[in-house]
């Protein structure tokens, strides 16, 4: 399967911080990155959907201004959560697809736990 | 839109007992179809998947899962279940725009 490399697996930052995800496919070009998130015993929920070099497209309910979405490369997406709050602690996973279309496995990065204190 | 019903939150089995595992999911066509496990604090690991062809399905760890177009079910097996399988499982779909769309979640718990 492809190797998807996520960073950092755990984070604890101030509430009022930014915090920083890096999430690379290795060996695969993504051309569209999706992000999603898990709240504590809750289930994957997608966040914001962003294709290579264009602006993401977010999900209802979700804040474009809080979640900056980067995906400048073919191998590399950021998600940035800015002034996080201790609602924001979560489970942030990403999911890089390449062009080849639909149907192919998704793979996952092994996730991000946010802890906001 | 899509969407996918796991309709046992939580499950306790026996270990060497057998498992059936439910999932259902509405869309207008037959899409794609995931199983994967998620320990605690971990990533998602896949199980098995269904695109097309046969419709039981060989995965890893010795599940298979059944794809039954007439009960939009996708239900995930295993005939004899290990301590080591505890652990949240989710069904997906994945139905033209790409994202999966996933349930909500049973969780295993495995009795010696």
């Amino acid at each position: 399967g492809a190797v998807v490399s996520q960073h950092p697996s755990r984070v604890i930052c101030k509430s009022g911080t930014s915090v920083k995800i890096e999430c690379r496919s290795l060996d695969f070009q993504a051309t569209t990155m999706f992000w999603y998130r898990q709240f504590p015993k809750q289930s994957l929920m997608l966040m914001a959907t962003s294709n290579e070099g264009s602006k993401a497209t977010y999900e209802q309910g979700v804040e474009k201004d809080k979640f900056l979405i980067n995906h400048a490369s073919l191998t590399l997406s950021t998600l940035t959560v800015t002034s996080a709050h201790p609602e924001d602690s979560s489970f942030y996973i990403c999911s890089p697809r390449d062009r080849a279309g639909v149907g192919l496995e998704a793979f996952f990065g092994q996730g991000t736990r946010l802890t906001v204190v | 839109a899509q969407s996918v019903t796991q309709p046992d939150i939580h499950i306790t089995v026996s270990e060497g007992a057998s498992l059936e595992l439910r999932c259902n999911y509405s869309y207008g066509a037959t899409p794609y179809l995931f199983w994967y496990v998620q320990s605690p604090g971990q990533g998602l690991q896949l199980l098995l998947k269904y695109f097309s062809g046969d419709t039981l399905v060989q995965g890893i760890k010795g599940f298979e899962a059944e794809f039954k177009r007439s009960q939009s079910s996708f239900n995930l097996r295993k005939p004899s279940v290990h301590w080591s399988d505890a652990a949240e499982y989710f069904c997906a779909v994945e139905a033209g725009r790409r994202a999966l769309t996933f349930g909500s979640g049973t969780r295993l718990q495995v009795q010696p």
